[in-house]
């Protein structure tokens, strides 16, 4: 079955820029999604069709797609951004698959 | 504005059946597939499948297939989300959520399945 795969877990600073990746092998045919999950929380939508901002998301969040990978960039990182982030994707067939899910640290 | 209301939380044993509901509110019913999506304690968000309430075809993980039924009443604007067989692996916090371009913008607030004897 179609993977996305992950980091468990991106550690920065505060201020610093935070990267996150999403590798999956219909990323070149297939849109990336990313969901922010803070504990005890439902996901937020972050970045939907690779590289667009719903509106109410600042706009230090942005991503990127490119062949194999997507990425998720947070340029200057604070400490409320602190929190699971999940990308999202479709197959061949259409099913959804989620990522495994990275924990993002900021301190 | 959009909302989406699950039933409340469940409590289950092995080889028992669970069906959640999920009441949509706040837009045309029929025009947006809905997903859904459960997580584990401590684990990762998992793609169940979704329903288009229009016409009530479905697609299902495959993992799951065989175990999981999505089903629609259009007069109450209700999805259900029935999974059989339950395991102790089954415990988990059950989400719809509204597809619109494959984007989840909207979400239910998560109805916790227990499965234990």
């Amino acid at each position: 079955s179609y993977e996305l795969t992950q980091p468990p877990s991106v550690s920065v600073s505060p201020g610093q820029t935070a990267r996150i990746t999403c590798s999956g092998d219909a990323l070149p045919k297939k849109y990336a999604y990313w969901y922010q999950q803070k504990s005890g929380q439902a996901p937020v939508l972050v970045i939907y069709e690779d590289n667009k901002r719903p509106s109410g998301i600042p706009e230090r969040f942005s991503g990127s797609s490119s062949g194999t990978k997507a990425t998720l960039t947070i340029s200057g990182a604070q400490v409320e951004d602190e929190a699971d982030y999940y990308c999202y994707s479709t197959d061949s067939s259409g099913r959804g698959v989620f990522g495994g899910g990275t924990k993002l640290t900021v301190l | 504005q959009v909302q989406l209301v699950q039933s409340g939380a469940e409590v289950k044993k092995p080889g028992a059946s669970v069906k959640v509901s999920c009441k949509a509110s706040g837009y045309t019913f029929t025009s947006y597939y809905m997903h859904w999506v459960r997580q584990a304690p401590g684990q990762g968000l998992e793609w169940m499948g979704r329903i288009d309430p229009s016409g009530g075809s479905t697609t299902y993980a495959q993992r799951l297939q065989g175990r999981v039924t999505m089903t629609r009443d259009t007069s109450t604007s209700t999805v259900y989300m029935e999974l059989s067989s339950l395991r102790s692996e089954d415990t988990a916090v059950y989400y719809c959520a509204r597809d619109h371009s494959s984007s989840f913008y909207y979400w239910g607030q998560g109805t916790l399945v227990t499965v234990s004897s």
